[in-house]
């Protein structure tokens, strides 16, 4: 298994502001995925962050919008950039087990007034 | 959309009943998993089951797959009130990118 810290855990934000979330793990894995969950929905994959190589985004979300670093094996970070209303959400990283399966952090809940 | 549908979105029941809740997906799959979430907090893996796999258990979890029908179901046993949280399945269709269902949400009553 790992163990993965996500910060902020939550936060209120203005609009138009940016606010960047950390997500350490405690072992070294090569991807990393970024997750949204918008109030009472599922989680959609936003993009996959490989460290070395510029980050793979899903249909719908742009680098612009949501610039990703990926540093090393353990760390990688999301920016919610000029944010809205519409990006209150809980934004969360996971990284895959050896048997396929997902272990995500605690998540970070966003609010943007 | 590729996402999964699960029924009921919500389910109610009383502690020591059984708890059922069915997962429809769309495309092939290599294997489907079943996931829990309290109160908007991070997701904790349950039970992976492969594509060549019918039915799969897990303390008190039992999980089946169909993949002529494309559906799965969740069981739980025996349930708890610390079984109350929202569930999803989730199809993995390649390169480990899950996609999950709409997910159904349990509140058990003591």
């Amino acid at each position: 298994s790992a163990v993965i810290s996500q910060k902020p855990s939550r936060d209120i934000c203005q609009r138009g502001t940016s606010l960047t979330i950390q997500c350490q793990v405690d072992s070294q894995v090569t991807m990393m995925f970024w997750y949204r969950q918008q109030p009472g929905q599922s989680l959609t994959l936003i993009a996959t962050a490989n460290q070395g190589s510029e980050a793979t985004y899903e249909s719908g979300f742009v680098i612009d919008k949501f610039p990703i670093s990926r540093p090393n094996l353990t760390f990688s970070t999301l920016t919610v950039s000029n944010m809205s209303p519409e990006d209150s959400s809980i934004y969360l990283c996971s990284v895959v087990g050896v048997a396929g399966e997902l272990f995500f952090g605690e998540g970070s809940r966003l609010t943007v007034l | 959309s590729q996402q999964g549908e699960e029924d009921p979105q919500a389910l109610s029941i009383q502690e020591g009943e059984n708890a059922t809740m069915n997962c429809s997906y769309k495309t092939s799959i290599n294997n489907l998993q079943w996931y829990r979430q309290n109160s908007g907090r991070g997701l904790v893996h349950l039970i992976l089951i492969r594509s060549n796999e019918r039915e799969k258990h897990s303390g008190r979890l039992r999980v089946t797959l169909d993949t002529s029908k494309k559906s799965s179901s969740l069981l739980i046993t025996a349930s708890r009130a610390a079984d109350t949280a929202s569930y999803f399945c989730a199809t993995d269709a390649g390169f480990q990118k899950l996609v999950f269902g709409t997910g159904t949400r349990l509140l058990v009553s003591p």
